[in-house]
């Protein structure tokens, strides 16, 4: 079963300072993988996705992330951090028709931004 | 215009109580979910409806039911409630059945006394 890793259960960064949040996945087949990002007290929203094509994808508020096959890995990154992205992040992956068919969340990051 | 939207975002009540959350999405998409997220935050699927068929149902008490009238709604009803069920329950809809971009409503945060 495809299950998703985040090694980092907090992150506290500085003000205007670069971030990196893990993410692993355990899968040798392809997969498609997501970044979501929870605000306080509101819903998931989504960050970003790979499908397919360039390994590296950007997202929304100057997020992005790079796809990495051979160490099956999804890091997040953001290189200058403001004290709006405090906040959790979710990496999740979806396995497509040949296995089971949702969206299978990490335990999430809480990113915590000090100014 | 709130894309997803859950009724009521606050819920308490007694152990024993029956219960029920009402989602509706107004994005016309074909795929509707309720995902459980614990007090560590784990976030976990619970069902899922396409076209007002289920095509998901993870291992849930049958104390859960989930109900579609329509593509636009998905509901979930809770007997028995448990201090175990105190959670934030989410819904979230998506064009299509075999995607993982989900639009998240707000939550309904429910606690068993």
């Amino acid at each position: 079963a495809q299950s998703v890793t985040q090694l980092d259960s907090q992150v506290p960064v500085f003000e205007e300072a670069p971030v990196e949040l893990r993410c692993n996945y355990s899968s040798s087949v392809s997969v498609y993988l997501f970044w979501y990002v929870q605000y306080p007290n509101q819903g998931l929203q989504l960050l970003l996705k790979y499908l397919s094509g360039s390994t590296l994808v950007k997202g929304i508020n100057g997020f992005e992330a790079e796809f990495n096959k051979s160490q099956t890995s999804f890091h997040l990154r953001k290189p200058s951090v403001h004290i709006s992205d405090t906040a959790e992040y979710f990496c999740a992956a979806y396995r497509g028709i040949q296995g089971a068919q949702k969206l299978v969340f990490g335990q999430g990051t809480r990113l915590t931004i000090n100014p | 215009d709130t894309a997803v939207s859950q009724t009521p975002k606050y819920l308490v009540t007694q152990m024993g109580n029956d219960k029920s959350i009402k989602c509706e999405q107004n994005l016309g998409h074909d795929t509707m979910y309720w995902y459980k997220q614990d007090s560590k935050k784990f976030l976990k699927i619970m069902f899922s409806y396409n076209n007002k068929e289920l095509i998901i149902n993870e291992t849930v008490p049958n104390r859960f039911s989930p109900k579609s009238p329509d593509k636009a709604h998905l509901n979930l009803h809770i007997n028995s409630l448990e201090l175990g069920d105190s959670a934030v329950y989410f819904c979230a809809s998506s064009q299509a059945a075999y995607t993982g971009e989900l639009f998240f409503g707000e939550g309904s945060r429910l606690t068993v006394l």
